[in-house]
């Protein structure tokens, strides 16, 4: 089983500022033939179900916006905010789905305001 | 417009049966998988498991194997997630949420809050 692992577990940014989460999977989720990580970015509010934000470790979904940037390849990702905004508070997973269909979530990373 | 909608809020007993559903609309519900969430009281996202209703495949999480069965009817385009026998334990909110095999899950449900409490 791939085994994700997020860091740090919480972080609180003041608004305006960078805020970085990063993703590590315990094998590599590059698949070889095409060339893509099989990593994606999910943001989830207070009382709402997750969000897709980025696929392919990258790919920004649409309607998203451009302060979120993910990178990252094989193992070791990173999901970015460029400028911290008050509506970004949320917590933010990745997920791997390189052994789709089996899938495997990271515990979760909180961001705040300071 | 892509939408999966489940079922309502349920209420259990320890040791009652359950039964929830996950209706996928505006899209061909056969050509994705339907994967389960849970999400218990202040945690995180853990994958229970996914069915692809096309040809019934059904995979689970080591975590959930034997605890939960997953099945679809794709004459009505509903995934079903159930229980035989519940636990206080299995309070959670369940999401059911598509996924297309080669690329990664995209649209979800809204959430079913299933409270177990005698």
């Amino acid at each position: 089983d791939i085994v994700m692992t997020q860091s740090p577990d919480s972080l609180a940014v003041s608004l305006g500022e960078r805020a970085a989460i990063n993703c590590k999977s315990s094998q590599s989720v590059l698949y070889s033939s095409n060339n893509k990580n099989y990593l994606a970015w999910y943001q989830q509010k207070p009382g709402q179900p997750p969000k897709l934000l980025i696929h392919w470790a990258s790919t920004r979904e649409s309607g998203v916006p451009d302060r979120f940037s993910g990178s990252g390849s094989g193992t070791d990702f990173t999901l970015t905010i460029s400028s911290l905004q008050a509506e970004d508070v949320a917590v933010y997973y990745c997920q791997q789905y390189f052994s789709t269909p089996l899938l495997t979530f990271g515990p979760g990373t909180k961001v705040d305001i300071k | 417009e892509v939408q999966l909608v489940q079922s309502g809020a349920e209420v259990k007993k320890p040791g009652e049966s359950l039964k929830i559903s996950c209706e996928g609309s505006g899209y061909t519900f056969t050509n994705y998988w339907i994967v389960w969430v849970r999400q218990m009281p202040g945690k995180g996202l853990e994958w229970m498991g996914s069915i692809y209703p096309g040809d019934s495949d059904t995979r689970y999480s080591p975590s959930f194997q034997g605890q939960v069965t997953i099945s679809a009817d794709k004459s009505i385009s509903t995934a079903h997630l159930q229980w035989s026998s519940l636990k206080a334990s299995d309070t959670a909110i369940y999401y059911c949420a598509r996924h297309a095999g080669s690329s990664s899950v995209d649209y979800w449900g809204q959430g079913t809050l299933v409270s177990v409490s005698s």
